[in-house]
Order: C-alpha cells, then sequence, then structure tokens
C-alpha cells in the first residue's frame, strides 16, 4: 500500500486565487511528522511546512497552511493568494517516528501545480 | 535551501566509471539522508547515517553503491560501476537531530553515457 498518495499529477489555479493540493497518507505509527516540500524547475527542494501528529492546530507559514485531518489521514496544503513563482512540483512527505525508527521521509510522487496570470 | 551543500551540481559518467557525490550538512547537523529521484518521479530513501555510522540503508542497492559519513568532512555517496540506470538526480539532506524538520540540498545530477 502507498504510504502517501497525491492524487492530482497537475493542477491549474489563476494567479491571486487560492488552491489546495491534496495529501493523503498510511500509517499504525501514533506518532509522525507530515511535510510539503516545492520543487521549482531548477531542481532544489525547498522546505515549505511542517505537521506533527499530535498537534492540535493545523500548521501555518505565510501563504502556505495545512489543512490537517487526522480521522480521515489527509494533509492537504493551501495555497492562498497564488503567485506565479508558486508554479512548480509540490511533494508531500511523511516520517513515521516510533515504528520504523530509520526518521526518513516517504515521499508522494508529486503534483505538478502551474499558475496562470 | 537551509545550508545543505552537494557537489558536484552535474556529473557525467561513462558506463562503468565511479561516481562521487559529496554533502556537506547544515552546520550543527549530524544526521545526513541520501534520497534519489528518477525522471518526474519523487524521492526514494536510500540511506540515513550519523557521524561514523550507518543507521539506515534499507534503500540502498546492494550492489554497488555505498554511503559514509566521516568524523570530518562531508558524506560521500559512491556509485562504483554505474550504469545508464544510475542517471538520476541525487539529494542530500540533514536535521539536527532524528525528529527535527529535514533540509535538502540543491542535488546532484548524475547522467550516465
Amino acid at each position: 500500500a502507498q504510504k502517501i498518495t497525491q492524487t492530482q499529477p497537475g493542477m491549474f489555479v489563476q494567479e491571486k486565487e487560492a488552491v489546495t493540493l491534496d495529501c493523503t497518507y498510511d500509517t499504525s505509527d501514533p506518532s509522525y511528522g507530515l511535510f510539503w516540500y516545492k520543487q521549482p524547475s531548477s531542481g532544489e527542494m525547498i522546505f515549505l511546512i511542517y505537521q506533527g501528529s499530535y498537534d492540535q492546530q493545523n500548521a501555518t507559514e505565510g501563504r502556505y497552511s495545512l489543512n490537517f485531518q487526522k480521522a480521515r489521514k489527509s494533509a492537504n496544503l493551501v495555497i492562498s493568494a497564488s503567485q506565479l513563482g508558486d508554479s512548480a512540483m509540490y511533494f508531500c512527505a511523511m516520517r513515521e517516528d516510533v515504528n520504523t525508527g530509520r526518521r526518513a521521509l516517504t515521499f508522494g510522487s508529486g503534483t505538478r501545480l502551474q499558475v496562470q496570470p | 535551501n537551509a545550508g545543505v551543500m552537494q557537489n558536484p551540481r552535474h556529473l557525467v559518467r561513462r558506463r562503468g566509471q565511479e561516481a562521487r557525490l559529496r554533502c556537506s550538512p547544515v552546520k550543527g547537523h549530524s544526521h545526513v539522508y541520501w534520497y534519489r529521484q528518477l525522471p518526474e518521479e519523487g524521492l526514494k530513501f536510500m540511506v540515513y547515517l550519523q557521524k561514523e555510522n550507518i543507521i539506515d540503508e534499507s534503500g540502498m542497492p546492494k550492489e554497488r553503491f555505498s554511503a559514509e559519513f566521516p568524523k570530518e568532512g562531508p558524506s560521500i555517496l559512491r556509485i562504483q560501476q554505474v550504469v545508464r540506470g544510475d542517471s538520476a538526480a541525487y539529494f542530500c539532506a540533514s536535521s539536527q537531530g532524528p525528529g527535527n524538520t529535514i533540509y535538502f540540498g540543491e542535488g546532484s545530477w548524475l547522467t550516465v553515457v
């Protein structure tokens, strides 16, 4: 079974509008962390936002927010007021803290976001 | 980029040659991870190291690949006798501790011709 599922291979959004990128995860670990990374065409991986499984509130970082629904095992990324520079691949990732013990991240297949003027 | 330095950024090797990729973690970080990304795919975990120790190499191919993180100096990912299928982007990441945020370098793109 896929640990991290991103069902949207590609998304389009108009500049200045909000967009939601979906991510669902699968784990039996009671303690885990969820991450979103942005990969622009230049290739680097840029950390955006983190949500811990025990965090009571949804994480926010500037125009990024994470819609964390623990019971549904979803961790969608919301980008508000899209900008042309937001065009990139976006990856959701999970770290399982207890059962695996390895602390490494498992990545989804990514969503390519294109912001249109 | 939170300070993880990778070099070279681009490397071309002929089949059968060796490739060495270097990674200097963020200052103060003692945990290093290597990932591989094939075109149009997500990153796949390869190996997790702390200083002088391999913690988890469950994602490493059994042959030709090795990694080290010595007490002094950068972490090295070594690929011997490269084949075309090794062509990929190799990302290094580091964290301060096992439960901390993981920051990535800019990647090293290996092309095998």
